[in-house]
């Protein structure tokens, strides 16, 4: 199965600024997903990354506060902009793995706290 | 549009006792669904999994059966053990969509007493 590198695991980061979290597989995949996890919830969809397109955001995540790359099958960046301090979360990668039929590979998180 | 709903937890259980955490569905299509465990202080994993109806999906001794008639996926255990306090969550894999996106449920987490 995919094997995901994300980076940084965590990060504490003043108010205004602004963290970029890296995704890099060891493998050419289609789709990215970048995933919330807010304090003691569950994950959200923030967008789905593809190669060469503008990535596609969920209801209630806008470009300009969450701006997605995607330059290549095997790489993907997610910043958050402006930060505040709601925007403390883990956040997630993943890719559809075809090494495994149906399911899906995630990498191990970025653990933000906004100060 | 499609969601999971989960038991709310925490479950709390004593080592070798059965487990179950219920999950229940709505989609509009056929999708498949998921079980994914996050063990303290580590990303998601993928526990099991099911594409079909009366599929049953196993690991670790953990198992989960796609029920269409009831739209459920509940997860089961017979032996619990401490190894197993995790937050479990289930999801379903959008495939009527554009993009095969994971819908989660709010996670269950399990805490599996000596």
């Amino acid at each position: 199965s995919a094997v995901i590198s994300q980076k940084p695991s965590r990060d504490i980061c003043q108010r205004g600024t602004s963290l970029t979290i890296q995704c890099q597989v060891d493998s050419q995949v289609t789709m990215m997903f970048w995933y919330r996890q807010q304090p003691g919830q569950s994950l959200t969809l923030i967008a789905t990354a593809n190669q060469g397109s503008e990535a596609t955001y969920e209801s209630g995540f806008v470009i300009d506060k969450f701006p997605i790359s995607r330059p290549n099958l095997t790489f993907s960046t997610l910043t958050v902009s402006n930060l505040s301090p709601e925007d403390s979360s883990i956040y997630l990668c993943s890719v559809e793995d075809r090494g495994t039929p149906y399911g899906y590979t995630f990498g191990s998180g970025t653990r933000l706290t906004v100060v | 549009g499609d969601s999971v709903t989960q038991m709310e937890g925490p479950v709390t259980l004593s080592e070798e006792a059965f487990l179950t955490i219920n999950c229940t569905y709505t989609a509009t299509g056929y999708p498949s669904l998921f079980w994914y465990v996050q063990y303290p202080g580590e990303g998601l994993q993928l526990l099991l999994k099911a594409t079909k109806a009366d599929d049953k999906g196993s690991n670790k001794g953990f198992e989960a059966t796609y029920r269409k008639e009831t739209t459920s996926f509940h997860l089961e255990k017979g032996s619990v053990q401490v190894s197993d306090s995790a937050v479990y969550f289930c999801a379903l894999s959008d495939r009527g969509g554009a993009t095969n996106k994971l819908i989660f449920g709010t996670g269950t987490l399990l805490a599996v007493q000596p």
